[in-house]
């Protein structure tokens, strides 16, 4: 069975604070996809990264860093020096070969405090 | 240009009235895609539409029927919708590869309240 498992629910950090949001992923197919996406209150879905299973290279995009290691099946993030503006929901996703479709995580809900 | 555009931002209906919902992509994406987001929830897969041809129906009720009149568009007529269907109603796009390797692009949304 093919599951996306962000344990934390919810994350308070103040300003400036590095954050990890973790990912533990499921599947027994030898390819496929993982993303991240970030959703503010506005509501759109912001894409953040894509990584094909065949790549296991860490990447950093300014301030954010993934993690991604096929040994525990995690694909984390990281946010160095929060700023209020990553307030936001994040989901990470999973997308099979197989498959096609995108399979979510529940989520984790990140507060960044002034 | 990465824009999914959704209108309207906003909608509230009443049990027996027929609306749609509209959206529109501008970056020659061929696959495009009707979310329902309830709150606190990640979005649930409705349809997919690949070539302008329905490819995935995740066994949605008929009172949702999706149109995808040209390879911009994707229309989502809502008819005889329940109060359990208020959610967020997201839009999607993505280029047409190997199932699941290219990311999705999605629009603000439109936020449905059904009376």
């Amino acid at each position: 069975a093919q599951k996306v498992t962000q344990a934390q629910t919810e994350i308070s950090v103040v300003e400036k604070e590095d954050v990890t949001l973790d990912c533990v992923y499921e599947t027994r197919d030898t390819t496929y996809y993982l993303f991240w996406y970030k959703q503010p209150p506005s509501g759109e879905l912001v894409f953040l990264i894509r990584r094909n299973s065949f790549d296991e290279q860490n990447e950093i995009s300014g301030r954010y860093s993934w993690n991604f290691q096929k040994s525990t099946s995690s694909f984390n993030f990281t946010i160095t020096a929060s700023q209020v503006v990553d307030s936001a929901v994040y989901f990470c996703a999973l997308n099979l070969r197989s498959q096609g479709n995108l399979i979510f995580g529940k989520g984790t809900k990140l507060s960044v405090k002034p | 240009d990465t824009e999914v555009t959704q209108t309207p931002k906003h909608l509230v209906m009443g049990m027996t009235n027929k609306k749609s919902l509209k959206c529109e992509q501008h970056m020659g994406h061929r696959a495009m895609y009707w979310y329902k987001q309830k709150a606190k929830k990640p979005p649930e897969l409705m349809f997919v539409y690949s070539y302008e041809k329905l490819s995935i129906n995740e066994s949605v009720p008929s009172r949702f029927s999706p149109e995808c009149p040209n390879s911009s568009l994707l229309n989502l007529h809502l008819h005889a919708l329940q109060p359990e269907d208020s959610a967020l109603y997201l839009c999607a796009s993505s280029q047409v590869g190997p199932a699941g390797a290219y990311e999705q692009y999605f629009g603000p949304g439109t936020r449905l309240t059904v009376t």
